[in-house]
């Protein structure tokens, strides 16, 4: 079974709007990472933030990490339509196992 | 640097064939996972090769099967197919297995009939 749930499942808001999508997972971890999946193609990799980090930034995109409540938030500020896709949290375990998340489809209304 | 490579990019079969994919990790790379794609059970991990060993594998039946050549090119097999072996396939590379960040190529698509 999977490792991550994320939530929620589906989110749209307005183009110059902040996404939030949240990330919970069940064991220990040594990083987990944020990817992007436009309609059915590849995964890019977002940001990775390792388990002894709080908060890391990149460009537009905030993570944070909770390892006490084993979940993780990435914030997408300002967004626009480009960023309309599927965002996947992953989480890579201390056992040495990688595991993605559910999902959470953006949608960006121009 | 060119970027992970898949063939085929789409590929329709019956169920009972088996069928064999290809990745191409980035240049330099060494580790390379495959990764199963569905509606239903979203992005599961297959397997991960570095070096040519099988370092982890995730829970499919053996009909799902891997390589890794010296060249750290990777080929999956899937024998005796099943309606439910449909999917996207994932190939990811990365530099040192797993804990770095991966690398995914645009996926092969899988229509089992």
């Amino acid at each position: 079974s999977q490792q991550g749930e994320e939530d929620p499942q589906a989110l749209s808001i307005q183009e110059g709007e902040n996404a939030t999508m949240n990330c919970s997972y069940k064991t220990s971890i040594n990083n987990l990472q944020w990817y992007r999946q436009n309609s059915g193609r590849g995964l890019v990799h977002l940001i990775l933030i390792r388990s002894n980090e709080r908060e890391k930034h990149s460009g537009r995109l905030r993570v944070t990490l909770d390892t006490s409540k084993k979940s993780s938030s990435l914030l997408i500020t300002a967004s626009r339509a480009a960023d309309t896709a599927s965002y996947f949290c992953a989480t890579f375990d201390t056992g040495n196992q990688f595991y993605f998340g559910t999902g959470t489809s953006l949608t960006v209304i121009p | 640097k060119a970027g992970v490579t898949q063939t085929p990019r789409y590929l329709i079969k019956t169920r009972g064939q088996q069928v064999t994919l290809s990745c191409s990790p980035i240049s330099g790379h060494r580790s390379v996972s495959w990764y199963q794609q569905t509606p239903g059970q979203g992005l599961q991990f297959l397997f991960e090769y570095f070096s040519e060993t099988q370092r982890n594998k995730g829970n499919f039946p053996g009909r799902f099967s891997g390589r890794q050549f010296s060249n750290s090119r990777s080929e999956m097999n899937v024998s005796t197919l099943e309606l439910g072996d449909s999917a996207l396939y994932l190939c990811a590379s990365s530099l040192i297995p797993s804990e770095e960040t991966q690398y995914f190529g645009p996926g092969t698509r899988l229509l089992v009939l």
